[in-house]
């Protein structure tokens, strides 16, 4: 039971554009979720994340958007750079456990 | 200065043997993890431990042994490995309620 979804296993985005990353999660429990950027070779990194307080957290290039009642929050970076290239996964938790559910990510790539 | 450094980066075994994996942290966290990613990239977690003492076990067979000496290290052992074990594990470490901090993964592949 997949409880954090990511259905675009990849994107390919313009530099300078906006790159716009999703997700769908189930269990409505849920009220804390993250970012994680991952490079080849290298462990996830954290990136953004959100409580379910809130709808909109930014920093920087990065936005995350959380609509609780649809279960679907979204990473959008803008602009899109070269270096942004790389997997992104969603995770989520409970703020009560110790234990993040990781979606299965999504491959970015950002070309010139 | 790596912050959660694990070791080896790749490990080649045969099945049946027992292997470890070490994994260390100098952030000064309270919580260590064990995360599995498969070949399906489903990163899931398998172990967690706070101060030494195990938190987490997400029904992960006997055969996996994590073991914590002090709050600063977390290895994990496997018995009598077989095929599909063959994945990428990620030790690392948190303060409570705070992002995960990971390491760089060790491929495991058994043949």
């Amino acid at each position: 039971d997949q409880q954090v979804k990511q259905n675009s296993p990849s994107l390919s985005v313009q530099e300078g554009r906006i790159s716009i990353l999703n997700c769908d999660y189930t269990n409505s429990m849920f009220d804390y979720f993250l970012w994680y950027k991952k490079y080849p070779a290298e462990g996830p990194t954290f990136l953004i994340s959100i409580s379910s307080i809130k709808d909109k957290n930014e920093d920087g290039r990065f936005t995350v958007f959380l609509n609780k009642s649809a279960k679907h929050l979204s990473l959008h970076i803008v602009p899109s750079q070269p270096g942004d290239s790389a997997v992104y996964f969603c995770a989520a938790t409970s703020l009560n456990t110790d234990k993040l559910i990781f979606g299965t990510g999504t491959r970015l790539q950002v070309f010139p | 200065d790596t912050a959660v450094s694990q070791t080896p980066k790749y490990l080649v075994t045969q099945m049946g043997n027992d292997k470890s994996i070490k994994c260390e942290q100098n952030l000064g966290h309270d919580t260590m993890y064990w995360y599995k990613q498969d070949s399906k990239k489903f990163l899931k977690i398998m172990f967690s431990y706070n101060n030494k003492e195990l938190i987490i076990n997400e029904t992960v067979p006997n055969r996996f042994s994590p073991k914590s000496p002090d709050k600063a290290h977390l290895n994990l052992h496997i018995n009598s490995l077989e095929l599909g074990d063959s994945a990428v594990y990620f030790c690392a470490s948190s303060p409570r309620d705070s992002p995960l901090h990971f390491g760089n993964g060790t491929r495991l592949t058994v043949t």
